[in-house]
């Protein structure tokens, strides 16, 4: 079965740059899609593809993938990016979606 | 702009059926795909199933066996059942749109969420 691994946590200094990972097998065939979801909230969708961001989403987030590993970067991290964020992709037999683990991002 | 909004029972006892439904407002239904998605209180997103524009069906395998997705287009409304639950199955449940384009898909927007609690 595929799926896709994030790291728990992640910490940045305010202002900092991070990278937040996310790596499987499906990744080679699939793109990601990144979610940013907030206590009590629904998950608000923030990348898709190779780097494309819906409208209202800031330019400090992008995204990219090398072989295996799609990376979500906040460039400048602020306090309200303080988040769980999700990574997500269809699962190379493409029989089904596939959700990270979700890495909890906490901005010092 | 399209707005989801899904109801349906909040608590259950083991071993009966969960039923929710979800309401697309301001959109096309067709075209998209229509999804469930679950949480477990402190846990991860967990991708149940979706339906898509061609009607067909795709499963999480590990809940495929419980799972039947369906769609009213006459009312624009996709539904979830899933049977024989457990104190496993509680969780907030969302219904999501899912856009297909070639190698990529994504969720957006999501309904507002429904917590579903199993217990005798």
């Amino acid at each position: 079965s595929s799926e896709l691994t994030q790291d728990p946590a992640v910490s940045v200094a305010l202002g900092q740059t991070v990278r937040i990972t996310c790596q499987g097998d499906s990744l080679r065939s699939y793109y990601a899609s990144w979610y940013q979801q907030k206590p009590g909230q629904a998950p608000v969708f923030v990348i898709y593809g190779k780097n494309y961001r819906p409208s209202g989403i800031p330019d400090r987030f992008s995204g990219s993938t090398s072989g295996n590993t799609a990376s979500l970067t906040i460039t400048g991290a602020q306090a309200e990016d303080e988040a769980d964020y999700y990574c997500n992709s269809r699962d190379s037999s493409d029989n089904h979606l596939v959700f990270g683990g979700g890495t909890k991002l906490t901005v010092l | 702009q399209v707005q989801l909004q899904q109801w349906g029972a909040g608590l259950l006892k083991p071993s009966e059926t969960l039923s929710l439904t979800c309401a697309v407002y301001g959109g096309s239904f067709s075209g998209y795909y229509w999804s469930w998605i679950r949480q477990p209180p402190g846990k991860g997103l967990e991708w149940i199933g979706e339906f898509n524009h061609s009607g067909g069906t795709k499963y999480n395998p590990s809940l495929k066996s419980r799972v039947t997705i369906s769609v009213d287009t006459s009312k624009n409304q996709f539904s979830l059942k899933l049977t024989s639950v457990t104190a496993a199955d509680t969780a907030v449940y969302y219904c999501a749109r899912e856009t297909v384009i070639a190698t990529v898909a994504w969720f957006d927007p999501w309904g507002q969420g429904t917590l579903v609690t199993v217990s005798s």
